[in-house]
């Protein structure tokens, strides 16, 4: 069975610096492309960034494009997310997902991990 | 770039069918998937062009999708199916989401 475990997330200060991270079971990790998608409270669904399965083409929406950092290490199974000068705006519920193909739909998602960027 | 456009909310009777409208550009031309999500949980694939229905969601959830407009219409709506619905698709290596439609089951 496919599982997705988030963690990382937290209070964090404006201006600072968090990583999250998401470990994945249960299927070959490197042979598929990931994502982070996130969520403020309240809002919709927004997509955050993605990255192939052997780590070498990396997307980022613009609103986040220079301050976010994706990364996979495969020999962990575990998806990252570096996420810096963090903003009021970047609170959040953050989800990864994994596409069963590049360019395809998200066909399991982990539970989330709140970041909430807060003075 | 690239916009999705979704109604706030969507009402429906119990046991008739509603229909979730997603407005873009030519979105006829995209693959358009659909997920569901209620409060508290992690969205749910319940259309992919790719594998149609995902595994587990029943025949009357359904799809369709020309010119400017993709719908996504649940037949003999349940209680069970209140919940916010999103549809999406991938522009310029990019992914983007509808605004979200609030579905609700009176």
């Amino acid at each position: 069975e496919i599982h997705l475990l988030e963690s990382g997330g937290g209070l964090a200060q404006p201006g600072g610096s968090l990583r999250l991270s998401c470990a994945a079971s249960g299927y070959t990790f490197s042979s598929y492309a990931m994502s982070w998608v996130r969520q403020a409270p309240g809002k919709g669904l927004e997509w955050v960034s993605g990255i192939s399965g052997s780590g070498g083409s990396t997307y980022y929406a613009d609103s986040v494009k220079g301050q976010f950092t994706i990364s996979r290490d495969n020999s962990k199974n575990t998806l990252y997310l570096q996420m810096n000068s963090l903003r009021a705006e970047d609170t959040a519920v953050y989800y990864c997902a994994k596409e069963p193909n590049t360019g395809s739909y998200f066909d399991y998602w982990g539970q989330g991990t709140l970041v909430t960027v807060s003075s | 770039s690239y916009e999705l456009i979704q109604p706030l909310s969507v009402s429906v009777a119990l046991g008739q069918t509603a229909r979730i409208t997603c407005g873009g550009n030519n979105i006829g031309s995209k693959s358009v998937h659909w997920y569901q999500q209620k409060p508290g949980q992690a969205p749910v694939p319940v259309i992919s062009r790719d594998t149609n229905r995902p595994s587990g969601i029943p025949e009357r959830f359904s799809d369709s999708n020309s010119g400017n407009t993709a719908t996504l219409t649940i037949r003999r709506a349940q209680a069970g199916d209140e919940a916010d619905y999103y549809c999406q698709v991938w522009d310029s290596s990019t992914v983007v989401f509808g605004g979200g439609t609030k579905l609700t089951v009176l």
